[in-house]
């Protein structure tokens, strides 16, 4: 069984268009996270919820909307996609909030614009 | 705010050669959790350190956490090629501020 699983695994799509990942936790976790990885492998946070509401919300530009409709879920919103957005997207859950709490990582979601 | 740098950024090492990664921040860290990921994978949990000077081993794999809680550095032993990845130091207090990863790439 998948602990944290994303969908889609690929997405190719053209610059403007909006689109949506999704992603759910098996483990029971309280908390669930955005991350965006670049190709320099750099790996930032984006948001972060913890059951169901918004802590952690970085400097994100307004197009990207993250939803959390229960717990076990999260998923990410983007309108208006630009070339800049490109890039690997993981989700990642937590037993609770905080930083000494060992994160398990979704297999990512690999977004190239055209 | 916090930064956490990690170096080398890269490192090609031969096989059966030894490796270390090292992590430092300027501010004291409450803890260290150390990742790897390999290539086309995602960030798999390898273990946290929380106690200044703190030392822990997995296998061939050293980790050791700064007297001050500045730094970090995770030593493998003898490499193979199932050791090739990125790996990642992080911590924080309220949210995961990751390092900027060390590639490593192990030659056979």
């Amino acid at each position: 069984d998948t602990a944290v699983s994303q969908t889609p695994k690929y997405l190719v799509t053209q610059m403007g268009n909006d689109k949506s990942i999704k992603c759910e936790q098996n483990l029971g976790h309280d908390t669930m996270y955005w991350y965006k990885q670049d190709s320099k492998k750099f790996l930032k946070i984006m948001f972060s919820y913890n059951n169901k509401e918004l802590i952690i919300n970085e400097t994100v530009p307004n197009r990207f909307s993250p939803k959390s409709p229960d717990k076990a879920h999260l998923n990410l919103h983007i309108n208006s996609l630009e070339l800049g957005d490109s890039a690997v997207y993981f989700c990642a859950s937590s037993p609770s909030p905080g930083g000494n709490q060992p994160q398990h990582f979704g297999d990512g979601t690999r977004l190239s614009i055209l | 705010g916090q930064q956490v740098m990690q170096i080398p950024q890269y490192q090609h090492v031969q096989e059966g050669e030894d490796f270390t990664t090292y992590c430092n921040s300027s501010t004291t860290l409450s803890n260290i959790q150390w990742y790897k990921q390999r290539p086309g994978g995602h960030p798999v949990f390898l273990i946290q350190l929380v106690k200044s000077g703190e030392v822990k081993k997995q296998k061939r794999l050293t980790f050791q956490f700064g007297e001050a809680k500045k730094n970090s550095s995770l030593h493998i032993t003898a490499t193979q090629t199932t050791d090739v990845g990125t790996y990642f130091c992080t911590s924080g207090t309220y949210k995961y501020i990751f390092g900027t990863g060390t590639r490593l790439k192990v030659l056979a």
